[in-house]
């Protein structure tokens, strides 16, 4: 049961590269998000998308992309990466909220680390 | 605009204490309240969801309480166990389609 996979699991880049965080989520979920975890600011939803095709912005979109590949993958791309952006990355799933009333937790991966210099 | 807290940020007790985590969330209008465990370098597991209309739900030792009314809710841990040394987050959904806010978490330390 591999649930939500992430990958990589730590980076280090410098100021202006870029890179994709890839997600893969093998449980047949609709929905899949991705957060961003930072110390003194709990855990804030970047962007989500419920379903394949469909992407929206969530609290704290700005600096990233995504793309939502087909039905199992979610990727998140840093275009310009800055150092504000270091941070931990989760990318989690869960059934549709329209099938199930929206009471479906969500199953996270283990996170990216990602370290901006 | 709504947002969880949660008292305190760490906590530390002796192997077989019962123990109480607080949430609390400033507009009462939730549709559900989840406890997550985040355990060093590990992503989120979902312990309990607790639906507006219910007011806890059980699993194990583990018992969450929700009293929308006055805006909080507890998770208690009966007779902990240092396994149960993790993070512990709360966080409310507004509406069925909504996205959940997140509480920073207490950090639980259970000494053998």
């Amino acid at each position: 049961n591999a649930g939500v996979t992430q990958t990589p699991k730590f980076q280090v880049l410098k100021t202006g590269q870029s890179m994709t965080l890839q997600c893969a989520q093998d449980m047949n979920h609709n929905s899949m998000y991705w957060y961003r975890q930072d110390p003194g600011m709990g855990l804030r939803l970047i962007y989500y998308s419920a379903s394949e095709g469909t992407t929206d912005k969530g609290e704290v979109p700005n600096g990233y992309n995504v793309s939502r590949l087909n039905k199992r993958e979610f990727s998140l791309r840093l275009e310009s990466a800055a150092p504000s952006q270091t941070s931990v990355y989760f990318c989690a799933s869960s059934p549709p909220d329209r099938v199930f009333r929206g009471n479906q937790p969500q199953h996270f991966g283990d996170g990216t680390r990602l370290s901006i210099l | 605009k709504q947002e969880v807290t949660q008292i305190p940020a760490a906590l530390s007790v002796p192997e077989g204490e019962n123990l109480v985590l607080n949430c609390s969330f400033t507009d009462s209008a939730i549709y559900n309240l989840q406890w997550f465990r985040q355990d060093p370098g590990k992503g989120l597991t979902s312990l309990l969801l607790i639906q507006s209309s219910q007011r806890e739900q059980t699993s194990g030792r583990l018992n969450a309480s929700l009293d929308k009314s006055s805006g909080r809710s507890t998770l208690y841990i009966a007779a902990s166990q240092p396994g149960d040394s993790a993070t512990y987050l709360c966080a409310v959904k507004e509406t069925s389609g909504s996205r959940l806010t997140f509480g920073e978490g207490t950090q639980l330390t259970v000494n053998p």
